[in-house]
């Protein structure tokens, strides 16, 4: 089946930095979606991306839609210590029903 | 209070054992879904449902059983659970085809098979 690769796997930042996480695939995928997860709480939409190229904000957070679009990649900037979690990339191929999701990115903040 | 609830919230029982995940939405999605969470795969789909009486399978579906003869309840019996079934089990609906990126999580059921 597909599968998409974060990395990094886990990353340790201080307060205050930017972080970037990516995905890769070996497919092609039509739709990209970020979600993070809060310890002890089920995943939730930051962003989604419906074009190649397509470089979208929410507030402190950048997603861009790889030109490939086998890749996605995230962007948080000027980190705080509620960024803290677990983020998952997924994709989406046309007309199906099901996001692949990948292995996930846990981040820590130091204060 | 609305929304996707999932009971019980921690579960431990034994090698053999019949156990029976719950899973209520209160929004009347069309589409429900159970995956599993487990370190170094991310979320795995087991089961889905596009409606009352539809389901099918996903990526691991062998051990699961889903039911769904009402909208708003999309219960997962594990029939015989195995430890390799230890995880955490997360449900989830989204209202229609087309909105995939309207899928809202429940809080998950962690298990634990001894």
């Amino acid at each position: 089946g597909q599968q998409l690769n974060q990395s990094p796997q886990s990353m340790f930042i201080q307060e205050g930095e930017d972080v970037s996480m990516n995905c890769t695939s070996s497919s092609i995928f039509n739709t990209w979606l970020w979600y993070k997860q809060d310890p002890g709480e089920g995943p939730v939409l930051l962003i989604a991306l419906y074009k190649a190229g397509e470089l979208t904000s929410n507030g402190r957070l950048t997603a861009q839609f790889g030109i490939t679009r086998k890749d996605s990649f995230l962007n948080i900037s000027a980190s705080i210590p509620s960024d803290v979690g677990i983020y998952f990339c997924a994709g989406l191929t046309g007309g199906g029903n099901k996001l692949t999701f990948g292995t996930g990115t846990q981040l820590k903040v130091e204060l | 209070d609305a929304g996707i609830t999932q009971s019980p919230r921690y579960k431990i029982t034994e090698t053999g054992r019949q156990v029976t995940l719950m899973c209520h939405q209160t929004w009347s999605h069309s589409y429900m879904f159970w995956y599993r969470q487990d370190l170094g795969h991310g979320l795995r789909l087991i089961y889905y449902s596009a409606a009352a009486d539809i389901t099918d399978k996903g990526e691991v579906p062998d051990g699961y059983v889903v039911s769904r003869s009402k909208t708003e309840n999309f219960p997962l019996t594990l029939e015989s659970a195995t430890r390799s079934q230890t995880s955490v089990y997360f449900c989830a609906s989204r209202p229609r085809e087309g909105q995939e990126e309207k899928l809202f999580f429940g809080s998950g059921t962690q298990l634990s098979v001894l």
